[in-house]
């Protein structure tokens, strides 16, 4: 248990349909991450929010939307997704820009995933 | 591009036997972390290194950062077959915005 939870936890939509990824973090951290891991690729950051603010969008297609209503809570939003955006979905957590330790501000703690199929 | 390569990609061995897990990269980071991840699962925090140098253990891990920062090992003595996993390594360049750069990992299967 990494103080990170995310649902659901398998996930199969058609290209038509609209879902949603729920990630909730219990460690008081103030930045949250979501990142795709697909098979034979690196982890591929997608978004940086840091104090519900979103501070980085690594060109992302439209159809994610992302949304933090606050820093514990993280959204992915699923809309007409395409057959290769099946992967698992990474939430991550860690303390936020200026907070604590300084060697330790980087440390990352990450959800369960969210494994997508579309179909 | 900030570049961090891991090798090998896969690695097999027996049950009882050493290895090592090589992290490098032209960059210099700030930090570097390890991470572990099992099937299903999402990476799991190992260890995180500052110091050039430094070498931590955790039971029969050792990890090192390099002393210019730039690169990283980790080392796995008397292998076990629970120690079966992606191995990751992950470097920030700045100590300050959060950002990772992860290599593209490291598959190890232990045979009993």
């Amino acid at each position: 248990e990494t103080g990170v939870t995310q649902t659901p936890r398998h996930l199969v939509m058609g290209m038509t349909n609209k879902k949603s990824l729920k990630c909730e973090q219990h460690l008081g951290h103030n930045a949250m991450y979501w990142y795709k891991q697909s098979a034979k690729k690196p982890l591929e950051l997608m978004f940086v929010y840091n104090f519900k603010e979103q501070t980085e969008n690594n060109s992302v297609p439209s159809r994610f939307s992302p949304e933090c209503p606050n820093s514990s809570h993280l959204f992915l939003h699923l809309h007409t997704l395409q057959p290769e955006d099946s992967a698992l979905y990474l939430c991550a957590s860690s303390q936020g820009p200026g907070q604590g330790i300084s060697g330790r501000r980087n440390e990352q703690y990450f959800g369960p995933g969210t494994r997508l199929t579309v179909t | 591009t900030q570049l961090l390569e891991q090798s090998p990609q896969f690695l097999s061995i027996q049950e009882g036997e050493n290895l090592t897990v090589y992290c490098n990269s032209s960059s210099v980071f700030s930090s570097l972390q390890w991470y572990r991840q099992e099937p299903g699962e999402g990476p799991v925090l190992l260890v995180t290194v500052v110091t050039g140098g430094e070498v931590k253990k955790l039971k029969r891990l050792t990890f090192q950062f390099g002393d210019a920062r730039k690169d990283s090992s980790l080392h796995i003595t008397a292998a076990q077959p629970g120690d079966t996993g992606l191995y990751l390594c992950a470097g920030a360049r700045s100590s300050n915005t959060g950002k990772l750069i992860f290599g593209q990992g490291t598959t190890l299967q232990v045979k009993p």
